[in-house]
């Protein structure tokens, strides 16, 4: 198990498509979560899954965006009619327990709307 | 609301310095921890150090140090011997139990170091 891998790494849309990000976790993490990080800023909350229930959802979580981790494994982050202000880096995390040993972080998804 | 703060967005210090990195925090949270994270230059983010609110003693990792001042809600990073690796974004967080069962991290908005040769 090589730690927390996300696909793509970089993303270009154009304005109003829809895009879909994908993070596998360490295997052994029962716990994941997705962050985002705009520019100057640190990692901002987005949603967060224990095994397969979505526990807990941001108000950043506008109803285009939409996540899922279905059998407790992968996730799935999808934006739908992207906008401008979605561009930004995508960042999961997996933790085993509630996190407080710290997260293992993926690289990241860059996501850019033209 | 929990908050972070580092007021520090750019530091250089010389190879083989010793470089402190500030952190602030408000919360009413009794029971939380604190970490730093790097995040190198197209990489991910890597935990540097972390520490449990409830022990007075200040983590240590190798060159990496922390001085925890609880009353004042400090948290900062000392790093010693800097090397040319360690050239990063050093992010400040925060974590507290969440109302879902977890701990939920909040971030500052980092600290750009650069470590000169």
């Amino acid at each position: 198990d090589t730690g927390v891998s996300q696909d793509p790494r970089h993303k270009i849309t154009k304005r109003g498509q829809n895009v879909t990000f994908r993070c596998d976790p360490i295997s052994e993490h029962n716990r994941l979560y997705w962050y985002r990080q705009t520019l100057g800023q640190g990692p901002e909350f987005l949603t967060y899954f224990q095994n397969e229930a979505q526990l807990e959802k941001s108000r950043l979580l506008s109803d285009r965006f939409s996540a899922e981790r279905p059998k407790g494994s992968f996730s799935t982050l999808e934006i739908q009619r992207t906008e401008q202000g979605d561009s930004a880096m995508y960042l999961c995390a997996s933790s085993l327990g509630g996190g407080v040993g710290g997260y293992t972080f993926g690289s990241g998804t860059r996501l850019t709307v033209v | 609301a929990q908050t972070v703060t580092q007021s520090q967005p750019e530091m250089s210090v010389q190879e083989a310095e010793t470089v402190t990195l500030s952190c602030t925090y408000d919360t009413s949270e009794n029971n939380y921890y604190l970490f730093w994270y790097k995040q190198p230059p197209s990489r991910q983010m890597i935990l540097v150090i972390r520490q449990e609110a409830y022990k007075q003693q200040n983590a240590t990792e190798n060159r990496f140090s922390v001085n925890f001042q609880k009353a004042a809600k400090s948290f900062s990073l000392k790093i010693s011997d800097s090397q040319l690796g360690d050239t990063a974004m050093y992010f400040c967080a925060f974590a507290a139990p969440s109302t879902s069962g977890t701990y939920k991290y909040i971030f500052g908005t980092g600290t750009r170091l650069k470590v000169l040769a």
